[in-house]
């Protein structure tokens, strides 16, 4: 059975990078034919997608988050991780990742990111 | 970049028929997915490839896409129903991004 499970510092100071690592079981993510990313949610919002990796190497993310994050992975932990630089409090939100293809079939139950001084 | 347009909010009474519309700019060309949120969960795929349903996913779910609307239709509706919904789409032409709507409230009544 596929399980995600986000982890992280729940609070991040402004200016600072937000930094979460999702650990994946039930499945490779270095060799199965899925996309594998991040999507957030601010507390009473929608969902923002974030960024994406495919299991053969090519990354995908957000025009409006290019420019701050970084998407890795580490194949033999069988997990990866974001990296969000120069954080603000919009940056304040549930971190979920996911796998997908066109759609996302599994989710992991999210990470409360907080940031404040 | 795409955008998707929901209604806020849609209310209908228990054994009723909801309909849920997402709004885009020749939607009806692209694969629609639909996302089910309840507070404090994941969201939960319903329908996706704007008709296909998940295993467990009773066939009250329903997709449709058309022009400039695809619509979520949810046929007698329950209390359980109660949700966020999102719908989404997945543009691999430009940039693979993921858009998503702005999301609907489904109050039942």
């Amino acid at each position: 059975q596929l399980q995600l499970q986000e982890s992280g510092p729940g609070l991040v100071k402004p200016s600072e990078t937000l930094s979460l690592t999702c650990n994946v079981s039930g499945d490779s993510i270095s060799s199965s034919s899925y996309y594998w990313g991040w999507i957030r949610q601010p507390p009473g919002k929608g969902l923002e997608w974030i960024g994406s990796f495919y299991y053969s190497g090519n990354t995908y993310y957000s025009p409006s988050l290019m420019s701050r994050v970084t998407i890795s992975v580490d194949a033999p932990k069988n997990q990866f991780s974001l990296d969000l630089s120069s954080v603000t409090a919009a940056d304040t939100a549930i971190y979920f990742c996911a796998r997908h293809r066109s759609s996302a079939d599994s989710w992991g139950q999210g990470a409360l990111v907080t940031v404040s001084s | 970049s795409y955008v998707l347009t929901q209604p806020p909010s849609v209310s209908v009474a228990p054994g009723q028929t909801a309909r849920i519309s997402c709004g885009g700019n020749n939607i009806g060309s692209k694969l629609v997915h639909w996302y089910q949120q309840r507070p404090g969960q994941a969201p939960l795929l319903v329908v996706y490839d704007v008709r296909d349903r998940p295993s467990g996913i009773p066939d009250r779910f329903s997709g449709s896409n058309s022009g400039n609307t695809a619509t979520l239709t949810i046929s007698r509706v329950e209390a359980g129903d109660e949700a966020d919904y999102y719908c989404q789409v997945w543009d691999t032409y430009s940039d693979h991004s993921w858009v998503f709507g702005g999301g609907t409230k489904l109050t039942v009544l």
